[in-house]
């Protein structure tokens, strides 16, 4: 089945733990991208990855590590948490398309972090 | 810069009743427009897309939307909403840096 997957669905830390976010596509997929949700102001892009080794910052990029050193491959860091770094967090990727432009995007469960 | 738009945060409807949704979009180029929906609880599903060609697209569900570049809009559409349809719906632009609008609240009423 066609998907992308996050691990872990929920997690709850303290300020100023370390952590990560897996991020997998099983879709072969050359953009692979992550967002927060935040009520009211919609998805805001984290960082994005036009390919293997290529990351380019979103809208709110502050906070956040990501890598890409396997296609299928994208996880989020944070190195240093606080707590307005709590929020829904989806992974999503997408295919390439013609001109630099991207098809839809395929959407993970989502990560519901806290950070007290 | 690109950018999207959705005036509307919240719109209710009655069952059966027609819905029209707005999307602004400002992009450099004619872009590749998206409409997502969100279920309470759930990721984004596609509903449906724009690249170019017929400026009138279908999608899933029933809806349809119409991309007007002298209007900058790309507005969702359905002539008869279920109860099944109460979402958020997010408008997206994706040029590698993608934007989603706020997105709108769909309540319908019995």
């Amino acid at each position: 089945e066609a998907q992308v997957t996050q691990n872990p669905r929920y997690l709850i830390t303290v300020t100023g733990k370390k952590l990560t976010v897996t991020c997998s596509q099983n879709m072969n997929h050359e953009y692979m991208s992550w967002y927060r949700q935040d009520p009211g102001l919609g998805l805001r892009q984290i960082y994005y990855s036009m390919n293997v080794e290529v990351t380019d910052k979103g809208d709110v990029p502050e906070g956040y590590k990501v890598s890409r050193k396997e296609k299928r491959n994208f996880p989020l860091i944070l190195e240093s948490p606080s707590p307005n770094q709590t929020s829904l967090y989806f992974c999503a990727s997408g295919r390439e398309e013609a001109g630099g432009r991207y098809n839809e995007q395929f959407f993970g469960p989502g990560t519901r972090l806290t950070v007290l | 810069a690109q950018s999207v738009t959705q005036p509307d945060i919240h719109i209710t409807v009655s069952e059966g009743a027609s819905l029209e949704l707005r999307c602004n979009y400002s992009y450099g180029a004619t872009p590749y427009l998206f409409w997502y929906v969100q279920s309470p609880g759930q990721g984004l599903q596609l509903l449906l897309k724009y690249f170019s060609g017929d400026t009138l697209v279908q999608g899933i569900k029933g809806f349809e939307a119409e991309f007007k570049r002298s209007q900058s809009s790309f507005n969702l559409r359905k002539p008869s909403v279920h109860w099944s349809d109460a979402a958020e719906y997010f408008c997206a632009v994706n040029a590698g840096k993608s934007t989603f609008g706020d997105g709108t609240t769909l309540t319908v009423k019995p």
